[in-house]
Protein backbone atom coordinates (compact mmCIF):
# COMPACT_ATOMS: atom_id res chain seq x y z
CA UNK A 1 0.00 0.00 0.00
CA UNK A 2 1.62 2.99 -1.44
CA UNK A 3 -0.68 5.40 0.79
CA UNK A 4 -0.20 8.24 -1.96
CA UNK A 5 -2.73 9.18 -4.78
CA UNK A 6 -1.05 10.17 -7.90
CA UNK A 7 -2.68 10.82 -11.05
CA UNK A 8 -1.17 7.71 -13.60
CA UNK A 9 -0.46 10.28 -16.56
CA UNK A 10 0.20 13.99 -17.50
CA UNK A 11 2.12 15.39 -20.57
CA UNK A 12 4.09 19.04 -20.65
CA UNK A 13 5.35 20.41 -22.88
CA UNK A 14 9.02 21.17 -23.53
CA UNK A 15 10.68 23.86 -22.21
CA UNK A 16 7.76 24.13 -19.96
CA UNK A 17 7.32 23.62 -15.83
CA UNK A 18 5.97 20.44 -15.14
CA UNK A 19 3.75 20.29 -11.81
CA UNK A 20 2.94 16.59 -10.64
CA UNK A 21 0.61 16.35 -7.86
CA UNK A 22 0.37 13.52 -4.89
CA UNK A 23 -2.45 13.41 -1.87
CA UNK A 24 -1.05 12.10 0.60
CA UNK A 25 -4.03 12.95 3.38
CA UNK A 26 -3.03 10.49 6.19
CA UNK A 27 0.54 11.28 6.87
CA UNK A 28 2.09 11.22 10.24
CA UNK A 29 3.55 14.42 11.20
CA UNK A 30 7.18 12.99 11.32
CA UNK A 31 6.82 11.31 7.74
CA UNK A 32 8.93 13.11 5.19
CA UNK A 33 7.35 13.13 1.19
CA UNK A 34 10.55 11.42 -0.95
CA UNK A 35 10.10 12.03 -5.29
CA UNK A 36 11.89 9.43 -7.07
CA UNK A 37 11.72 9.23 -10.77
CA UNK A 38 12.31 5.73 -13.16
CA UNK A 39 13.29 6.70 -16.39
CA UNK A 40 12.22 3.70 -19.17
CA UNK A 41 13.51 0.23 -16.95
CA UNK A 42 16.56 1.97 -15.00
CA UNK A 43 16.87 2.22 -11.33
CA UNK A 44 14.69 4.52 -9.71
CA UNK A 45 16.80 8.25 -8.84
CA UNK A 46 16.20 9.93 -5.84
CA UNK A 47 14.90 13.49 -6.89
CA UNK A 48 13.99 15.57 -3.51
CA UNK A 49 12.46 15.22 -0.16
CA UNK A 50 10.30 17.85 2.38
CA UNK A 51 9.14 17.70 5.75
CA UNK A 52 6.71 20.59 5.76
CA UNK A 53 8.85 23.37 4.40
CA UNK A 54 9.00 23.74 0.18
CA UNK A 55 12.74 22.80 -0.72
CA UNK A 56 14.53 23.47 -3.90
CA UNK A 57 17.59 21.31 -5.28
CA UNK A 58 19.25 21.37 -8.52
CA UNK A 59 16.48 18.78 -10.13
CA UNK A 60 13.53 20.37 -8.78
CA UNK A 61 11.26 21.92 -6.63
CA UNK A 62 8.93 20.17 -3.94
CA UNK A 63 5.84 22.56 -2.37
CA UNK A 64 4.41 21.13 0.26
CA UNK A 65 0.82 22.26 1.73
CA UNK A 66 0.54 23.67 4.93
CA UNK A 67 -1.48 20.94 6.13
CA UNK A 68 0.91 18.68 4.35
CA UNK A 69 -2.03 16.75 2.74
CA UNK A 70 -0.74 17.06 -0.41
CA UNK A 71 2.68 17.95 -2.52
CA UNK A 72 3.69 19.13 -5.90
CA UNK A 73 6.61 17.96 -7.68
CA UNK A 74 8.24 21.15 -10.19
CA UNK A 75 10.19 20.93 -13.10
CA UNK A 76 10.97 23.78 -13.78
CA UNK A 77 11.78 23.75 -17.36
CA UNK A 78 10.89 20.30 -18.35
CA UNK A 79 12.98 18.79 -21.08
CA UNK A 80 12.56 15.54 -23.11
CA UNK A 81 14.53 13.73 -21.23
CA UNK A 82 12.43 14.47 -17.76
CA UNK A 83 10.11 11.98 -19.52
CA UNK A 84 9.73 8.79 -16.92
CA UNK A 85 7.74 7.76 -14.45
CA UNK A 86 7.00 9.74 -10.91
CA UNK A 87 6.70 8.32 -7.81
CA UNK A 88 5.46 9.82 -4.24
CA UNK A 89 6.75 8.05 -1.30
CA UNK A 90 5.89 8.80 2.25
CA UNK A 91 9.28 7.69 4.12
CA UNK A 92 9.04 4.43 5.87
CA UNK A 93 12.38 2.02 6.53
CA UNK A 94 11.74 1.02 3.34
CA UNK A 95 10.14 2.59 0.35
CA UNK A 96 6.84 1.45 -1.00
CA UNK A 97 6.32 2.21 -4.50
CA UNK A 98 2.93 2.95 -5.93
CA UNK A 99 1.77 3.35 -9.76
CA UNK A 100 3.71 6.70 -9.85
CA UNK A 101 2.84 9.35 -13.04
CA UNK A 102 3.83 8.70 -16.41
CA UNK A 103 4.90 12.07 -17.76
CA UNK A 104 6.21 12.23 -21.08
CA UNK A 105 7.42 15.28 -22.18
CA UNK A 106 6.41 16.50 -25.47
CA UNK A 107 8.34 18.68 -28.00
CA UNK B 1 30.22 10.14 -8.31
CA UNK B 2 29.87 6.82 -6.31
CA UNK B 3 27.28 4.35 -7.62
CA UNK B 4 25.54 1.03 -7.26
CA UNK B 5 26.90 -1.55 -9.88
CA UNK B 6 24.75 -4.57 -10.14
CA UNK B 7 25.80 -8.19 -12.37
CA UNK B 8 25.14 -9.65 -14.76
CA UNK B 9 22.82 -6.87 -16.22
CA UNK B 10 20.78 -9.70 -18.46
CA UNK B 11 20.48 -13.53 -17.33
CA UNK B 12 18.91 -16.08 -18.85
CA UNK B 13 17.79 -19.37 -17.39
CA UNK B 14 15.77 -22.33 -17.37
CA UNK B 15 13.18 -23.13 -14.77
CA UNK B 16 14.37 -24.75 -12.15
CA UNK B 17 18.16 -23.43 -11.96
CA UNK B 18 19.46 -21.46 -9.16
CA UNK B 19 20.35 -17.61 -10.07
CA UNK B 20 22.81 -15.12 -7.93
CA UNK B 21 22.41 -11.88 -8.44
CA UNK B 22 25.64 -9.54 -7.47
CA UNK B 23 25.20 -6.23 -6.34
CA UNK B 24 28.46 -4.03 -5.28
CA UNK B 25 26.60 -0.98 -3.60
CA UNK B 26 27.96 2.62 -2.45
CA UNK B 27 31.30 1.60 0.07
CA UNK B 28 30.74 3.47 3.04
CA UNK B 29 26.55 2.99 3.11
CA UNK B 30 25.41 0.56 5.26
CA UNK B 31 21.73 -0.54 4.86
CA UNK B 32 21.17 -2.53 1.70
CA UNK B 33 17.99 -3.33 -0.57
CA UNK B 34 16.60 -5.48 -2.78
CA UNK B 35 13.46 -4.68 -5.32
CA UNK B 36 11.93 -6.44 -8.18
CA UNK B 37 9.71 -4.96 -11.02
CA UNK B 38 7.76 -7.15 -13.28
CA UNK B 39 7.77 -5.70 -17.01
CA UNK B 40 4.72 -3.45 -16.93
CA UNK B 41 4.00 -3.35 -12.96
CA UNK B 42 5.44 -1.69 -10.19
CA UNK B 43 8.95 -1.89 -8.03
CA UNK B 44 8.34 -4.03 -4.96
CA UNK B 45 10.57 -4.02 -2.10
CA UNK B 46 11.89 -7.64 -1.97
CA UNK B 47 14.36 -7.03 1.78
CA UNK B 48 16.59 -4.91 3.71
CA UNK B 49 19.72 -6.00 5.31
CA UNK B 50 22.03 -4.18 7.46
CA UNK B 51 24.74 -5.14 10.03
CA UNK B 52 25.00 -8.97 8.21
CA UNK B 53 21.37 -9.92 8.96
CA UNK B 54 18.04 -8.91 7.48
CA UNK B 55 16.45 -6.05 8.85
CA UNK B 56 12.33 -6.72 6.91
CA UNK B 57 11.70 -8.65 3.92
CA UNK B 58 7.79 -8.93 2.65
CA UNK B 59 5.77 -11.64 1.39
CA UNK B 60 7.63 -11.98 -1.99
CA UNK B 61 11.06 -12.59 0.08
CA UNK B 62 9.85 -16.50 0.61
CA UNK B 63 12.21 -19.73 1.42
CA UNK B 64 13.20 -19.57 -2.76
CA UNK B 65 15.23 -16.82 -2.29
CA UNK B 66 18.36 -15.36 0.20
CA UNK B 67 20.54 -12.81 0.29
CA UNK B 68 24.65 -12.71 1.60
CA UNK B 69 26.91 -10.05 2.18
CA UNK B 70 29.89 -12.45 1.51
CA UNK B 71 32.63 -9.63 2.00
CA UNK B 72 32.95 -6.54 2.61
CA UNK B 73 31.88 -5.01 -0.94
CA UNK B 74 28.97 -7.88 -2.15
CA UNK B 75 25.68 -7.84 -1.78
CA UNK B 76 24.21 -11.07 -3.25
CA UNK B 77 20.44 -12.41 -4.07
CA UNK B 78 20.04 -15.89 -4.63
CA UNK B 79 16.88 -17.13 -5.60
CA UNK B 80 16.89 -21.36 -5.93
CA UNK B 81 14.49 -23.19 -8.31
CA UNK B 82 13.71 -20.03 -10.48
CA UNK B 83 10.00 -20.06 -11.62
CA UNK B 84 8.87 -18.07 -14.62
CA UNK B 85 6.74 -15.86 -13.09
CA UNK B 86 11.10 -15.04 -11.35
CA UNK B 87 10.69 -13.67 -15.03
CA UNK B 88 11.72 -9.33 -13.40
CA UNK B 89 14.23 -6.73 -13.44
CA UNK B 90 15.57 -6.98 -10.16
CA UNK B 91 17.36 -3.35 -8.57
CA UNK B 92 19.69 -3.50 -5.83
CA UNK B 93 20.16 -0.09 -3.40
CA UNK B 94 22.01 1.20 -0.58
CA UNK B 95 21.96 3.72 1.77
CA UNK B 96 24.31 5.55 4.07
CA UNK B 97 22.01 6.39 6.76
CA UNK B 98 19.04 5.13 9.11
CA UNK B 99 16.84 7.64 9.16
CA UNK B 100 17.16 8.76 5.33
CA UNK B 101 14.61 7.76 2.93
CA UNK B 102 17.70 8.61 0.27
CA UNK B 103 18.02 5.76 -1.47
CA UNK B 104 20.70 4.80 -4.26
CA UNK B 105 19.32 2.01 -6.97
CA UNK B 106 21.81 0.27 -9.03
CA UNK B 107 20.54 -0.17 -13.03
CA UNK B 108 18.70 -3.62 -12.11
CA UNK B 109 19.70 -7.18 -13.63
CA UNK B 110 17.43 -8.57 -16.10
CA UNK B 111 16.59 -12.32 -15.27
CA UNK B 112 14.43 -14.76 -17.91
CA UNK B 113 13.09 -17.50 -16.92
CA UNK B 114 12.37 -20.05 -19.59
Amino acid sequence: DAKTTQPPSMDCAEGRAANLPCNHSTISGNEYVYWYRQIHSQGPQYIIHGLKNNETNEMASLIITEDRKSSTLILPHATLRDTAVYYCIRQDQKLVFGQGTRLTINP
Amino acid sequence: EPEVTQTPSHQVTQMGQEVILRCVPISNHLYFYWYRQILGQKVEFLVSFYNNEISEKSEIFDDQFSVERPDGSNFTLKIRSTKLEDSAMYFCASKGRVNTGELFFGEGSRLTVL
